[in-house]
Formats: structure tokens, sequence, C-alpha cells
């Protein structure tokens, strides 16, 4: 198993573009989250999905946008990029069948927004 | 509100003991996570409390009492590879989602 995987590692991008942050995940988890990390905050959570066509706001939902058309797939919609969005994100999934909601992250992107 | 605190930063020796606080207040709560993050890696699951209470797995235990919204992460034995970022993360629905984390303590241990 590859386990949660996200492309791509680095992104550049101009205020005002769009872009989307990929995540998939072949563990069959019903569970998906968006996170970001920006230095002394901690992760806060953007959207999360607790199954396929189900999408919820986290925290800081602004600015962003998810779709869950399958089990494995979660994308991230940035709508026009700000540079207030330069952050590490972080894409996690889980399942309640494994018993303790135990979350898998994947690897991150390191997103800057110039 | 929603607020998870915990220490800055803290320090230990190799072979110690050391004891990582972290108090939450959320609206809705079902479980207390931690979580140990490398510098430049993603955070892995260390440790999960629903009910009060200790949960022990090898050199690490975690504690949990809900009337207190008090947690702890104790972690035995001190080894250099256990400098890392620490952070606690409270569930606020019935699908165990929906967390919020602290700001993270970060570990040094010292020879």
């Amino acid at each position: 198993n590859a386990g949660v995987t996200q492309t791509p590692k680095f992104q550049v991008l101009k205020t005002g573009q769009s872009m989307t942050l990929q995540c998939a995940q072949d563990m069959n988890h019903e569970y998906m989250s968006w996170y970001r990390q920006d230095p002394g905050m901690g992760l806060r959570l953007i959207h999360y999905s607790v199954g396929a066509g189900i999408t919820d706001q986290g925290e800081v939902p602004n600015g962003y946008n998810v779709s869950r058309s399958t089990t494995e797939d979660f994308p991230l919609r940035l709508l026009s990029a700000a540079p207030s969005q330069t952050s590490v994100y972080f894409c996690a999934s889980s399942s309640p069948g494994q018993g303790a909601y135990e979350q898998y992250f994947g690897p991150g992107t390191r997103l800057t927004v110039t | 509100g929603q607020n998870i605190d915990q220490p800055t930063e803290m320090t230990a020796t190799e072979g110690a003991i050391v004891q990582i606080n972290c108090t939450y207040q959320t609206s809705g709560f079902n479980g207390l996570f931690w979580y140990q993050q490398h510098a430049g890696e993603a955070p892995t699951f260390l440790s999960y409390n629903v009910l009060d209470g200790l949960e022990e797995k090898g050199r690490f235990s975690s504690f949990l009492s809900r009337s207190k919204g008090y947690s702890y992460l104790l972690l035995k034995e001190l080894q250099m590879k256990d400098s890392a970022s620490y952070l606690c993360a409270a569930s606020r629905d019935n699908y165990g989602q929906n967390f919020v984390f602290g700001p993270g303590t970060r570990l040094s241990v010292l020879p």
C-alpha cells in the first residue's frame, strides 16, 4: 500500500492564481481531512469528509473548496491564492473500522504564494 | 470557544521520563489524541483516549480527565530519536473527526 499520497510536494503560485492540491489514499478509508500548518499555530482543519459525497467545514475553510466523488480521492482547491495561504498542507485519512480513529497523514505540500 | 494549550518547549535528558501536559476547552468532545511530528515530516499517531484513565503503549502512556479538560503524554526511557514536536488534538464530533489541534510541544532530548 502507498498509504496517503499528496501531489505536488512543492508549489509556488502568484496571487490570484488557482490550483488543486491532490490527495489520494489506497486504504479504503471512509474519513479524509485537509489541514494547514503554520509556524507556532499547529495544525488547523480546513475541510473534512466522512464518506463519498459528504464534506464539511473545519476551522479555516475560507478560500478553499473540496469535493469527494470517490472514496480514494479528496482534492483541495484554492480558488484565488493569497499570500496568507502560504503554508504546509497535509491530507489525512482514517477509518472507524480500525477502532481508534488513527489518522494517517500524507507527506505534505509546501505552498508559497507570492 | 475552542482552545487547546500545551507548553511550547521542553528539554529532557536521555533515559529520563518526561510528561507533556495538555488542557482543552472545546464545544463537543469525542476523544483526545496525541501525535508525534519530527521536523519536516508528517505527524504520526501515538495514542488516543476517549474515557478517563491511563492508556499505555510501550514507552508511551497517555492520561485523560474529561471533568478537568486535561490530558498528558508520558514518555519513559527517553531516546535521542524522541526529539520531536508532540501535538495534542481533541475530536469534536461523533465520527471522531473535526479535530482541533494544540500548537505542539517541541521536545529536545539531550545526551
